[in-house]
Formats: structure tokens, sequence, C-alpha cells
């Protein structure tokens, strides 16, 4: 089972569509969780946090569901800005050497429609 | 705040050139930086992860000696790719994770390197 895993999509939505992905990772123990929006040929840019109570930002709300081991991002409202691809990201704890492997999804590709 | 700069933006060079790209965070401490790599359409492949004041740690698969890191200040860390070849022309870029922000990774706008 790879460590982080996202439907690649492409999702393609009308405008104004709700839309929801979801990111589940393999380590029980990872200890942060992020979502990041990639425009294409950019840099990734931090979208939102996810916390336990879960995150809601205006039109972006996150969550976190431990016991099934996956984060989901909800997009209401679609709007064609909307259009890029969004990466999960894992923390997993610090192994015995102190470090830390980041782990990001392959990211899932949405499409807005007019 | 939370700004990482990355210089320089595009590189063209010949095969066998030596290559250096500096990351910089520009408003807060890095302890931890990292490289990554990514081809056409597909995702970010974490290459290494720099510490300040101390060794790399290289992803299985990556050549430390092909790809040279250096974290010497709390602001700035450094990846050479040595002796390029066309092959390790790809979008390159860096992070740096602010401890203060619950370890948030900010991005550094991307080097594109092509190898001719």
């Amino acid at each position: 089972r790879k460590e982080v895993e996202q439907d690649p999509g492409p999702f393609n939505v009308p405008e104004g569509a709700t839309v929801a992905f979801n990111c589940t990772y393999s380590n029980s123990a990872s200890q942060s969780f992020f979502w990041y929006r990639q425009d294409c040929r950019k840099e990734p840019k931090l979208l939102m946090s996810v916390y336990s109570s879960g995150n809601e930002d205006g039109r972006f709300t996150a969550q976190l569901n431990r016991a099934s081991q996956y984060i989901s991002l909800l997009i209401r409202d679609s709007k064609l800005s909307d259009s890029a691809t969004y990466l999960c990201v894992v923390y997993p704890p610090f192994n015995s050497g102190g470090y830390q492997k980041v782990t990001f999804g392959t990211g899932t590709k949405l499409q807005v429609i007019p | 705040g939370a700004v990482v700069s990355q210089h320089p933006s595009w590189v063209i060079c010949k095969s066998g050139t030596s290559v250096k790209i500096e990351c910089r965070s520009l408003d807060f401490q890095a302890t931890t930086m990292f490289w990554y790599r990514q081809f056409p359409k597909q995702s970010l492949m974490l290459m290494a992860t720099s510490n300040e004041g101390s060794k790399a740690t290289y992803e299985q698969g990556v050549e430390k000696d092909k790809f040279l890191i250096n974290h010497a200040s709390l602001t700035l860390s450094t990846l050479t790719v040595t002796s390029a070849h066309p092959e390790d022309s790809s979008f390159y870029i860096c992070s740096a994770r602010d401890q203060a922000r619950f370890n948030e990774q900010f991005f550094g706008p991307g080097t594109r390197l092509t190898v001719l």
C-alpha cells in the first residue's frame, strides 16, 4: 500500500458544484495533515491544515478520519479559479533516527467548467 | 509572512555543467528545508531533507554525490546538481518548514532546469 494515495482524477465539475476529494494514508501514527493547491507549472501553495476537529475556511472544508485513515477536502460552490491540482501532505512520526519523511499524494486534478 | 525564495528561476545549461540552486526563507528561520523534483504531469518527489548544521538525508535512489546539499544557515539551503545531464532536466522546488507554525511547509517558486 502506498504511504499516501489520492485519486488522480481529473474531476470535471460545473461551476457552482460541490466536489470532494479523499486522501488515504497508511501510517496510523501520522501526525499532521495538510492540503496544498498546485497550479500548472507553479509551486504548491498551502490551502489549509487538517485538524482532528475539522477545519473550515470559506468554501473549503477539510476533515480527518483517523479511524479510516483518510483526510478529505470539500469545495462548495466551485469557481473557475478553483481549477488546479490538489495535493494532500502527510507528516508521519519521527523515526528512531530523528527523521520524518513528509509524503505528498500524487494530487487530484480539478477542472471547473463554465 | 512565510516567504521562501528560490534562485535562479530558470536555468539552461550544457551537459556536464554543475548548477547551484539557492533556497532562502525570507522572514522565518527554517531548521529543516526540503528539496523536491517534479517531472511533467507527475507529483512532487522528495529528493532530500536538509537540516541546518548537519548532513542532508537523501531519499532512496537519489545520489548524494550528484545532488549536493548544503544548509549552512537557518535561512539558506543550496542544491548543486553536479555534472548535469539531460535526464536531470526537471522542476526543482524547495520548501522550508516553519516550526513556529505547526510545521507547515512553504514552497519556493521553483527552478526550471533544462540541460542540453
